[in-house]
């Protein structure tokens, strides 16, 4: 049994650099969120997808954060031009169609930990 | 205004005590679904419970149970025979229907069960 997955688990970066995140969802899972967590604060809503479809990203934090879902398997979350404000833990989730549950709960990921230097 | 209030940000127990983490919420939307997530030190979010607006009973799942009452907006998660495993943070968060369809979270409790 997988659970979601998230790589890297951890980055470093330099500020102004661009950086990269992947998460893969439950296989038969049809939804995929991304969350942003800093330090002290609960997540924070960011984006979702139905199957390759982004259908909310006006919570996207600034121009400079994109996400795709390309084969509507799993997604990327890339931010450019990086700043230190940027540092927090960005968690992924996913979830099955509400016919089987979907609006119950969503499968969260382990995180990827960004620092900005 | 924030949707999601947790007044505790920390709270120390004695184990095998029961506890319970206070959580209100704000919203105009009649169907809406309450989530319990539990996020120990290693960082991952664990699902512990879930409440439907609509839902007549409290949901219970083991240990865990959710005192849910609608007309004062409030959602308290109960954790009865504490373990000291159960020391995390704990999150309370909200999904309403007509909105987007993430989670609003709040700020957490800090939950230090001691022995």
């Amino acid at each position: 049994d997988t659970g979601v997955s998230q790589n890297p688990r951890h980055k470093i970066t330099k500020r102004g650099q661009n950086v990269t995140f992947r998460c893969d969802p439950i296989s038969e899972h049809n939804r995929l969120y991304w969350y942003r967590q800093t330090l002290g604060q609960g997540p924070e809503f960011l984006t979702y997808f139905q199957n390759e479809a982004q259908l909310e990203k006006s919570r996207l934090l600034s121009d400079r954060f994109s996400a795709e879902r390309p084969k509507g398997s799993f997604s990327t979350l890339e931010i450019q031009r990086t700043e230190q404000g940027d540092s927090a833990m960005y968690l992924c989730a996913s979830s099955p169609p509400p016919s089987q549950g979907g609006l119950l709960q969503q499968y969260f990921g382990p995180g990827t930990r960004l620092t900005v230097t | 205004a924030q949707k999601i209030t947790q007044t505790q940000p920390g709270m120390f127990v004695q184990e095998k005590e029961a506890v319970t983490l206070d959580c209100t919420y704000d919203t105009s939307d009649p169907s809406y679904g309450l989530f319990w997530y539990k996020q120990p030190s290693s960082g991952e979010m664990i699902f512990l419970i879930y409440q439907g607006s609509y839902d007549q009973q409290n949901a219970t799942e083991g240990r865990y149970s959710l005192n849910f009452q609608k007309a004062r907006k409030s959602a308290n998660l109960v954790i009865s025979a504490s373990q000291l495993g159960d020391s995390a943070m704990y999150f309370c968060a909200m999904r309403e229907a007509g909105g987007a369809d993430g989670l609003t979270f709040g700020k957490g409790t800090h939950l230090i069960i001691q022995p």
